[in-house]
């Protein structure tokens, strides 16, 4: 069965520091992994994009990595800053498959405390 | 304006009540999604369609109906609201195979 996992399921940090947020798939055909953040009460927005062929993708102050062999990802966010607080959330996209090609995690709920 | 625009975004129904979620999207995108999240569940895809004349359901589709009016617009209807369709529902819209999900602000529905 397709899958998402993400962990952890919350996590809580100062202004400033850095943090890592795990996502383990086992969706077969993988055709890409997204990374969206998602505001308390608002749609996800996309962040990052990976494909099979990339390990590390950066945007800003988050950057993504992907090991296809093992079927991880991660986003690491760096500085972090009171804005960060939000869900973040491992999209998987196969193909074929009864899910519209779309495999969701479950997030990761990150608080930036000042 | 909203690429993807949900209306409403608010709503408090009856048990029993027929409702409809509407979503329209100036994207130009022939692809578009409902989906249902809820606390602790993550995003569940509700129904999708892929073009104008085609629907299919996802993986949570009992009690909801779908109509795809125009590439534009895609509408969701709940015939006969329960409590446990209380729930924030995000319509998205994608152009094609491994594109970008452009998802809605959301509709907050509570049903009582």
């Amino acid at each position: 069965k397709n899958q998402v996992e993400q962990s952890p399921q919350s996590l809580i940090i100062l202004e400033g520091k850095n943090c890592t947020l795990q996502c383990n798939y086992t969706v077969s055909p993988f055709s890409n992994l997204r990374w969206y953040k998602q505001d308390t009460g608002r749609g996800p927005v996309s962040l990052t994009i990976m494909t099979f062929s990339e390990n590390t993708k950066s945007n800003g102050r988050y950057t993504a990595t992907l090991d296809a062999d093992t079927k991880q990802s991660s986003l690491h966010i760096t500085a972090s800053q009171l804005s960060d607080s939000a869900s973040y959330i491992c999209v998987v996209r196969n193909y074929g498959g009864s899910q519209g090609n779309l495999i969701f995690g479950k997030g990761t709920k990150l608080s930036v405390k000042p | 304006d909203a690429d993807v625009t949900q209306t409403p975004r608010n709503r408090i129904t009856k048990t029993g009540k027929r409702i409809m979620l509407e979503c329209s999207q100036t994207k130009g995108h022939d692809r578009m999604y409902w989906y249902r999240q809820d606390p602790g569940l993550g995003l569940r895809l509700i129904y999708y369609s892929f073009d104008v004349k085609d629907i299919n359901k996802g993986e949570i589709s009992d009690g909801y109906s779908v109509s795809r009016q125009a590439q534009a617009k895609f509408s969701l209807s709940l015939e006969s609201a329960i409590p446990n369709q209380t729930a924030l529902y995000f319509c998205a819209t994608s152009s094609g195979q491994g594109a970008e999900a452009f998802f809605g602000q959301g509709t907050r529905l509570t049903v009582v």
